[in-house]
């Protein structure tokens, strides 16, 4: 079983839709959780990161993390065409990251 | 400041040759951490270096070996090349201390084509 399990979608939406990303893991040890954007032929690039539980919010991304569930989530608000990529979610502790295998979000215009 | 650099960007080998790739950190970074990326695996680490020290390693064979200069900068060494090699190398750098290690920021990438 891998640490962080993610459903590799595609998830295609319309333009304006409000989008629920999920990520799943396994190690309680986590301290820190990750968002990154990969477009197509490009490195990750990182989105957001939140600490133990709880909410962050930038502008249209909201990050959140419950830790009794084992859930990470990634909510992207009146979601755009530019929004299309794939979303890969992360645990880290002590140095070392644990990646899902990401998610393809497609935003249709 | 500049983002993570990585050389070269498209790399085209044959099968049995070695390669090697090299990365450059964001100013400041003490940690560089090398991954694996193919469609069907996902992205998969393969190691990281702080202070010219390998810190961790992942689960890939003794084909694949880095280093770690003092000025930060790292290389990433593949030897007798297979065709499962052929993949995205990405490269990614942190500050390394306890504070801001889990600020990963990530190259472009080289994509390795072995033939």
């Amino acid at each position: 079983q891998k640490e962080v399990e993610q459903d590799p979608g595609p998830l295609s939406v319309p333009e304006g839709a409000i989008v629920s990303l999920n990520c799943t893991y396994s190690n309680s040890a986590f301290q820190y959780f990750m968002w990154y954007r990969q477009y197509s032929r490009k490195g990750p690039e990182l989105l957001m990161y939140t600490y133990s539980s709880g909410n962050k919010e930038d502008g249209r991304f909201t990050a959140q993390v419950d830790k009794s569930s084992k859930y990470i989530s990634l909510f992207i608000r009146d979601s755009q065409p530019s929004d299309s990529a794939t979303y890969l979610c992360a645990g880290y502790n002590f140095n070392k990251f644990y990646f899902g295998s990401g998610t393809k979000l497609n935003v249709k215009p | 400041k500049a983002g993570v650099t990585q050389t070269p960007r498209y790399l085209i080998k044959t099968r049995g040759q070695q390669v090697t790739l090299s990365c450059s950190p964001i100013s400041g970074h003490r940690s560089v951490s090398w991954y694996q990326q193919t469609p069907g695996q996902g992205l998969q680490f393969l190691f990281e270096y702080f202070s010219e020290t390998q810190r961790n390693k992942g689960n890939f064979p003794g084909r694949f070996s880095g280093r770690q200069f003092s000025n930060s900068r790292s290389e990433m060494n593949v030897s007798t090349l297979e065709l499962g090699d052929s993949a995205l190398y990405l490269c990614a750098s942190s500050q390394g201390r306890l504070a801001g290690s889990y600020e990963q920021y990530f190259g472009p990438g080289t994509r390795l084509t072995v033939t």
